[in-house]
């Protein structure tokens, strides 16, 4: 009964091609995220939804759009995929915006 | 700003020692100072964390303790164990609906049996 789940676990694609990662929360929290993190460790958010309303947007390029069909999924689809976009990718959960992040596993995107 | 600092970036120790990670802020509007751990291959998972409004917290063998005036606060793990290896992330959030959750770079902490 895994509570954020994300698919795919691993990607390995070319530059210039386009992918999706899936997440979805089976907790019922109200708000979810798109997090991004480096070789180094470092955790960035990316993007923020609360009852499918975008809430939080930082500075990412263009070719990284959220899309959240209810409140239970958000999907990360990347477009024109550069080596820069190689990450750990996590998506999380929370009861609302000020809640306890709950995290995927992860999606390892490798762009080569 | 935002930006929360954390040291050391590495910090190994024999099994049963006492581990400390410091972490610093500057927005004195901060006011939840949570904990977060995270195991090789997994996401991270909170562990503990910390209102403005308390000095100190403790949960078995972790404790956190805060101090609003120099504007830091630590995490303290006792008696350690291989499992307490990980990356260990602190993080700061001020009040206010939408203020999002600013993390640390992380330290390793490396239990040494």
């Amino acid at each position: 009964d895994t509570a954020v789940s994300q698919t795919p676990k691993y990607l390995v694609t070319q530059m210039g091609n386009d992918k999706s990662i899936k997440c979805e929360q089976n907790l019922g929290h109200d708000t979810m995220y798109w997090y991004k993190q480096d070789s180094k460790k470092f955790l960035k958010i990316m993007f923020s939804y609360n009852n499918k309303e975008l809430i939080i947007n930082e500075t990412v390029p263009n070719r990284f759009s959220p899309k959240s069909p209810d409140k239970a999924h958000l999907n990360l689809h990347i477009n024109s995929l550069e080596l820069g976009d190689s990450a750990v990718y996590f998506c999380a959960s929370s009861q609302d915006p000020d809640g306890e992040l709950f995290f995927g596993e992860g999606s390892r995107l490798t762009v080569l | 700003g935002e930006n929360v600092e954390q040291h050391p970036s590495t910090l190994s120790v024999q099994e049963g020692d006492s581990a400390v990670i410091k972490c610093t802020y500057s927005d004195s509007a901060s006011n939840y100072f949570p904990w977060y751990k995270q195991e090789l291959g997994k996401g991270p998972q909170l562990i503990i964390d910390i209102r403005s409004n308390v000095g100190e917290k403790k949960d078995q063998r972790i404790a956190v303790t805060l101090n609003k005036t120099a504007k830091h606060f630590s995490l303290h793990i006792t008696e350690t164990q291989p499992e307490d290896s990980a990356v260990y992330f602190c993080a700061r959030r001020a009040l206010g609906r939408n203020n999002r959750l600013a993390f640390g770079k992380g330290n390793q902490v490396v239990v040494i049996p």
